[in-house]
């Protein structure tokens, strides 16, 4: 079975600061992928960034990051430069091995504030 | 190149009726997931179809159906409603069923039942 486990509730950034929201998964398949999701208040899931098991170098997408440590079973995100328009819920998933569902973690709301 | 389109975006419901959601994903996506969103649940698997056959199914009462069309286009139904049932439907079309094809969402049916 997988998890994926977020342990901030809810966290808070000064506009234009860096933020890192924490993310680590239980999986005993050594194929597997990770994703994070921003969701606003609007309710849809927007793709952020993805980081494959096999994938030697962290992910990077416009101020978006990864910081994947593999022994560590961590995924964190990394927004450089915050925007007020980031204020939203974030979701880290993963997909394992056969498995061909996305299983979630509880979620992180991110409050930028001005 | 449009996005992933749900039908309706809003819905009220009595217990006891039935109700259709309508999802169309990417073109050229194969893979449909769908996903049930709630306050104390968080984000639930509900089932997958690729090339319309079903390939997987979350941990939901039999109440809960769905199917693919030739087109790729899914639809869930949900019978016998209860007020349980209240939530944020998502789908998700990706291009394949493998591990690594990222999942893009729509933007969510919010069905209510009173």
């Amino acid at each position: 079975a997988q998890k994926i486990t977020q342990t901030q509730p809810g966290m808070f950034v000064q506009e234009k600061e860096a933020v890192t929201l924490d993310c680590t998964y239980d999986t005993s398949d050594q194929s597997y992928g990770l994703f994070w999701y921003k969701q606003p208040s609007s309710g849809e899931m927007i793709f952020l960034i993805y980081q494959g098991s096999y994938d030697e170098q962290n992910a990077t997408e416009g101020r978006y990051s990864l910081n994947f440590q593999k022994a560590r079973k961590s995924a964190n995100l990394v927004i450089s430069a915050s925007q007020l328009g980031d204020s939203a819920m974030y979701f880290c998933a993963m997909r394992a091995g056969s498995a061909r569902q996305l299983t979630f973690g509880s979620g992180t709301q991110l409050t930028v504030l001005p | 190149k449009a996005g992933v389109t749900q039908t309706p975006r809003y819905l009220i419901k009595t217990r006891g009726q039935q109700v259709t959601l309508s999802c169309s994903p990417i073109s050229g996506h194969r893979s449909v997931s769908w996903y049930q969103q709630t306050p104390g649940q968080g984000l639930q698997f509900l089932f997958e179809y690729f090339s319309e056959t079903q390939r997987n199914k979350g941990n939901f009462p039999g109440r809960f159906s769905g199917r693919q069309f030739s087109n790729s286009r899914s639809e869930m139904n949900v019978s016998t409603l209860e007020l349980g049932d209240s939530a944020l439907y998502l789908c998700a079309s990706s291009r394949t069923d493998l591990t690594y094809n990222e999942q893009f969402f729509g933007p969510g049916t919010r069905l209510t039942v009173l």
